[in-house]
């Protein structure tokens, strides 16, 4: 099994739709989430980190359920810019290290059309 | 204020040649990560580094090697490149120990 996992899509979603992605972890020790963004043949960005309460920027909000390892994505409001993969990045801290160790999911394919 | 900056940009090697990747970065980060992705795989950690001077083993390391001599700078040598290692390569690095990680434009290699 994955340590992450994502439905790799693509979803394909008119402008103005609301899309929601899933990802579950494996490591219950996980420490923080995060989604990235990255948009075709570019590098991966930090979209917005996952909070337990759950967290809003503007169009996305995000939700972490630690009991049972399920991050999500939600999108209102879509718009053709959305376009890109969606990746969900889970931290874990090993034991006595200061290093955090970054999991990605293979990310999930988003297309918005007019 | 360039951020994260790798070269080359695209490079095609014949089996058996070898070749580095420069990461460079400007931040002042401690932490460097070389990763590599491929279709359907998303992104797999190689190697990393806490520190000048200082190199660990990711979760894919075998057929790389990494130094870093200088702080600012973390590269990833493939000694003898096989077709396996056809993918492209994201340099990142971040400030603090999971702190958000900042990445390079990426390298694309095509071994043949």
């Amino acid at each position: 099994r994955k340590e992450v996992e994502q439905d790799p899509g693509p979803f394909n979603v008119p402008e103005g739709a609301t899309v929601a992605f899933n990802c579950t972890y494996s490591n219950s020790a996980s420490q923080s989430f995060f989604w990235y963004r990255q948009d075709c043949r570019k590098e991966p960005k930090l979209l917005m980190s996952v909070y337990s309460s759950g967290n809003e920027d503007g169009r996305f909000t995000a939700q972490l359920n630690r009991a049972s390892q399920y991050i999500s994505l939600l999108i209102r409001d879509s718009k053709l810019s959305d376009s890109a993969t969606y990746l969900c990045v889970v931290k874990y801290n090993a034991g006595g290290t200061s290093y955090g160790k970054l999991t990605f999911g293979q990310g999930t394919i988003l297309t918005v059309h007019p | 204020n360039a951020g994260v900056t790798q070269t080359p940009k695209f490079r095609v090697l014949k089996t058996g040649q070898s070749m580095t990747l420069l990461c460079a970065q400007d931040m002042n980060h401690e932490y460097m990560y070389w990763y590599r992705q491929d279709p359907g795989m998303g992104l797999r950690l190689i190697h990393y580094s806490v520190g000048e001077g200082t190199t660990a083993k990711g979760e894919v390391p075998d057929g790389y090697n990494v130094s870093r001599l200088k702080k600012q700078n973390f590269l990833l040598g493939l000694e003898s490149a096989a077709p396996s290692q056809t993918s492209v390569y994201f340099c990142a690095s971040t400030g603090l120990a999971g702190g958000t990680q900042y990445f390079g434009p990426g390298t694309r290699l095509t071994v043949l």
